[in-house]
């Protein structure tokens, strides 16, 4: 199946930071890529959904300006943390669907990034 | 607007043997896509089964099926003959067909398999 590579994996970060995580297509082409965040012992919340080329679509009560998103290219869209703090420590994944692809639609997942804010 | 349920929290199973991980849905459209994804403690989602809206025939997939009821609008995974490395979170998930085509999950089942 298509790979969806995350990075970091995991990161550990001061309080008031800001904290990157990239989310990379490897095999295909993605001009759609969706972010979710899972607490501990809970489902996948969707954040947001991620488009090639312009500006990100935010489920309500997701803050815009704390959630930055970024998808610059078919197969790289970011998510950056911005001014993290503790309440933000949670499991973020990333998921794409493949444009091109004769499939079901699913979407591939990357393998998720940890984020603990100190 | 798009509703997964999953009611059972935990189950067990006995190695070699079938469960069932109940999941209903609700929606508004005619036309959506229903997912099982596997969450193993490492915390990669792994795509079990789909099952489309108007496909006809429950979806199979190895060991894994899915016991589609449209008129009753649930999607209960079957898992036989059940191993140890079944172990894991369990997730349901729906697809609406329109727009960005977006996959809310269920709250999930915790399945634990014992020898």
């Amino acid at each position: 199946g298509a790979v969806v590579s995350q990075h970091p994996s995991r990161v550990i970060c001061k309080s008031g930071t800001s904290v990157k995580i990239e989310c990379r297509s490897l095999d295909f082409q993605a001009t759609t890529m969706f972010w979710y965040r899972q607490f501990p012992k809970q489902s996948l919340m969707l954040m947001a959904t991620s488009n090639e080329g312009s500006k990100a679509t935010y489920e309500q009560g997701v803050e815009k300006d704390k959630f930055l998103i970024n998808h610059a290219s078919l197969t790289l869209s970011t998510l950056t943390v911005t001014s993290a703090h503790p309440e933000d420590s949670s499991f973020y994944i990333c998921s794409a669907r493949d444009r091109g692809g004769e499939n079901t639609g699913e979407l591939f997942f990357g393998e998720g990034s940890r984020l603990t804010v100190l | 607007a798009q509703k997964i349920t999953q009611t059972q929290p935990g189950m067990f199973v006995q190695e070699k043997e079938a469960v069932t991980l109940d999941c209903t849905y609700d929606t508004s459209d005619p036309s959506y896509g229903l997912f099982w994804y596997k969450q193993p403690s490492s915390g990669e989602m792994i795509f079990l089964i789909y099952q489309g809206s108007y496909d006809q025939q429950n979806a199979t997939e190895g060991r894994y099926s899915l016991n589609f009821q449209k008129a009753r609008k649930s999607a209960n995974l079957v898992i036989s003959a059940s191993q140890l490395g079944d172990s894991a979170m369990y997730f349901c998930a729906m697809r609406e067909e329109k727009g960005f085509q977006k996959l809310v999950f269920g709250t999930g089942t915790r399945l634990l398999v014992s020898p």
